[in-house]
């Protein structure tokens, strides 16, 4: 039982790059989330998902996309990198909608 | 507009001695509370929850306690660890069908030995 995982740990893009975060949890969870933590500014929500399926924009949506194809993989994409999106980006899940468990996290730093 | 706020961004408190970390908030709407622990290079970890329908709920050594008239809660930690260092943040949920968690900025633990 993994929990909460994802890939990858570290990565540095230019800007103007493309790449995509993955997420996948072992849990059967339903609600999956994708977060950026900044200094000083705690996490904020980007976008999350209430179902296989399901996507929703959350505080910060601008720049990224998500896809829920399947139950237990949450996939966030930046389509064209910018140095603002330099940040540490947390997967989340969720049974019940609230108590929320969190992956390991993803550092990226966008030149 | 920030609806959870941690007016503290950091907290040292030596071994042994209680450590108390508060958190506001503004939404009457918030129904359901929890403290969250990340070290550094970790993604936060649950640490202790409380639904509004309580004041208090205890956890061993963690203890959050909720005054809804002044849309308030605390967390105590006590006896406070060295390895209680990190940082902790409040979150809160509407409930119902809101299925998202406002969390406020972090307050940084230091417990020193």
């Amino acid at each position: 039982n993994a929990g909460v995982t994802q890939t990858p740990k570290f990565r540095v893009l230019k800007t103007g790059q493309s790449m995509t975060l993955l997420c996948a949890q072992d849990m059967n969870h339903e609600y999956m989330y994708w977060y950026r933590q900044d200094p000083g500014m705690g996490l904020r929500l980007i976008h999350y998902s209430v179902g296989e399926g399901t996507t929703a924009k959350g505080e910060v949506p601008d720049g990224y996309n998500v896809s829920r194809l399947k139950k237990q993989n949450f996939l966030l994409g930046l389509e064209s990198a910018a140095p603002s999106q330099t940040s540490v980006y947390f997967c989340a899940s969720s049974y019940t909608g609230d108590t929320q468990y969190f992956g390991p996290g993803t550092r990226l730093t966008v030149l | 507009d920030q609806q959870v706020k941690q007016n503290s961004p950091s907290l040292s408190v030596q071994e042994g001695r209680i450590s108390i970390l508060n958190c506001d908030y503004t939404n009457s709407m918030f129904d359901y509370f929890l403290w969250y622990k990340k070290y550094p290079a970790e993604g936060p970890t649950f640490l202790i929850s409380i639904s509004s329908i309580k004041d208090k709920n205890e956890d061993g050594r963690f203890t959050v306690f909720l005054n809804k008239s002044a849309k308030h809660l605390s967390l105590h930690i006590v006896p406070s660890q060295p390895g209680d260092s990190a940082v902790y943040f409040c979150a809160a949920s509407e409930g119902g069908s809101n299925y998202k968690l406002t969390f406020g900025k972090g307050t940084l633990l230091t417990v020193n030995p």
